[in-house]
């Protein structure tokens, strides 16, 4: 099946420096997410995005499935960032997979 | 919407008890898909539903987990008996047809069987 690399697995930062988060699937996908979960455990849908580029707010996210990789970019960081990112990719039906995650720590 | 629903929030029961938890997917999402986090294994998909029908179960771990969707607002996971090991998060998410958003997670229940 499908294999989804995310890296790097634990990062910590200053608040307010920017970071990039990176998906890696090793086959086609008709759909890619990125999901945070924070210190609760609650996971927020923060992109769609099969191909091409998004932004919101502060979080970007850049797919370019021709070459199967995802980016997630977070700028000027916030505690409130704090947890776990996920990226998910579909490539059939509705059966998705999950990366293992980068955990982020902000620190204030 | 109020989102994905379930319930309850956390459950603490006993080895060999049954448990059931509970899903409401968000209104007019046709499919929904129950999900087990654990430290050691992370996010894995147990089953999912598309316009109720059971789609794909290769992920339910045992004979003891069963689920059920018997109409487009309500899905039910059981476990029985349960095991120590089973205890978990379990997660539900729905989607809509035309998924151009993707995948609403609930806030999921805290399994613990002791």
């Amino acid at each position: 099946g499908i294999q989804v690399e995310q890296s790097p697995p634990d990062l910590i930062l200053q608040e307010g420096a920017n970071s990039t988060l990176r998906c890696n699937f090793s086959d086609s996908v008709n759909n890619l997410q990125w999901f945070h979960q924070n210190p609760w455990g609650q996971l927020i849908n923060l992109f769609y995005i099969p191909s091409g580029t998004k932004q919101n707010g502060r979080l970007s996210a850049t797919t370019v499935a021709t070459e199967r990789y995802s980016l997630l970019y977070i700028s000027s960081s916030q505690t409130t960032d704090s947890g776990v990112y996920f990226c998910a990719v579909r490539t059939g039906g509705f059966k998705t997979i999950f990366g293992a995650g980068t955990r982020l720590f902000v620190k204030a | 919407d109020a989102g994905v629903i379930q319930s309850p929030r956390h459950e603490v029961t006993e080895m060999g008890q049954e448990v059931t938890l509970r899903c409401k997917p968000i209104s007019g999402h046709n499919s929904l898909f129950w999900y087990r986090q654990t430290m050691m294994r992370g996010l894995e998909l147990l089953i999912y539903f598309n316009n109720n029908v059971p789609i794909d179960d290769s992920g339910m771990p045992e004979d003891r987990f069963s689920a059920k969707m018997p109409n487009a607002s309500f899905s039910t996971l059981k476990i029985q008996p349960s095991e120590p090991r089973d205890s978990a998060v379990y997660f539900c998410a729905s989607a809509g047809a035309v998924s151009t958003d993707g995948y609403t997670f609930g806030s999921g229940t805290r399994l613990t069987v002791v």
